[in-house]
């Protein structure tokens, strides 16, 4: 059974850097059969997909527009884990994180296994 | 970026009645070359993550109920619920996964009347 555990601060101060960890367990991060996601979650926003990272003969990134000069997602092979970084945040970052696993055609598709969700509140 | 809007924004449904979803993109999800719709539906309840329910547009994701079932193609989309169960309410949301972003519907809230 794949799992997904989100840690990290839920408090991060205005003009700082946001720091989410999501650790993988029953699946690999390099596995070619999936590709893995930070998403978001704000009344005001929606769900907003943040951007992915997976293993294609070498590490690939995209990223949505809203956040491209501002985030970095990161694969950490030997923990098995990935992380987000958003840098210069602001009260509009407020929200609840997910990161997610998306599978690949064709051994399926959509988001199947998703975090707890971490709840960011930016303010001093 | 592919917009994705559903209708209604939320639906009230009696126990036992049929719901129905809809989602429309803003340009095809059908990719040619495999002929597979990138159109998913997820399920969120209060406090929850969402849950995938269909994918393909019409593939029940395992576990979920049959009572479940998505169809359309290219840029129209359905999700029904065949007969209402209390355990249905929650919000739904339709999602592509054609193109990056990966951009997801407003929402609809399903309520019981």
């Amino acid at each position: 059974q794949v799992q997904l555990q989100q840690s990290g601060p839920g408090l991060v101060k205005p003009s700082q850097t946001l720091s989410l960890t999501c650790a993988i367990s029953g699946d690999s991060l390099s596995s070619n059969s999936a590709v893995w996601n930070w998403i978001r979650q704000s009344p005001s926003r929606g769900l907003e997909w943040l951007g992915r990272t997976y293993y294609r003969s070498k590490w690939c990134n995209d990223y949505a527009v809203s956040v491209k000069s501002r985030i970095t997602i990161n694969p950490d092979t030997s923990k098995n884990q990935f992380s987000l970084q958003l840098n210069s945040v602001t009260p509009e970052d407020t929200a609840v994180y997910y990161c997610a696993r998306a599978r690949r055609a064709p051994v399926g598709g959509g988001m199947d296994v998703w975090g707890q969700g971490t709840t960011v509140t930016v303010s001093s | 970026d592919i917009v994705m809007t559903q209708s209604p924004d939320s639906l009230a449904v009696s126990l036992g009645e049929r719901a129905t979803i809809n989602c429309k993109s803003s340009q095809s999800v059908l990719y040619s070359s495999n002929n597979k719709n990138y159109l998913a539906w997820y399920q969120q309840k209060p406090g929850q993550p969402p849950k995938l329910l269909i994918y393909w547009a019409s593939s029940r994701e395992s576990g979920v109920p049959d009572r479940f079932s998505g169809s359309g193609s290219g840029t129209d989309f359905t999700l029904t619920i065949s007969s209402l169960q209390a355990e249905d309410v929650a919000v739904y949301y339709c999602q592509q996964y054609y193109g990056v972003p990966h951009t997801f519907g407003q929402g609809t809230k399903l309520e019981i009347k």
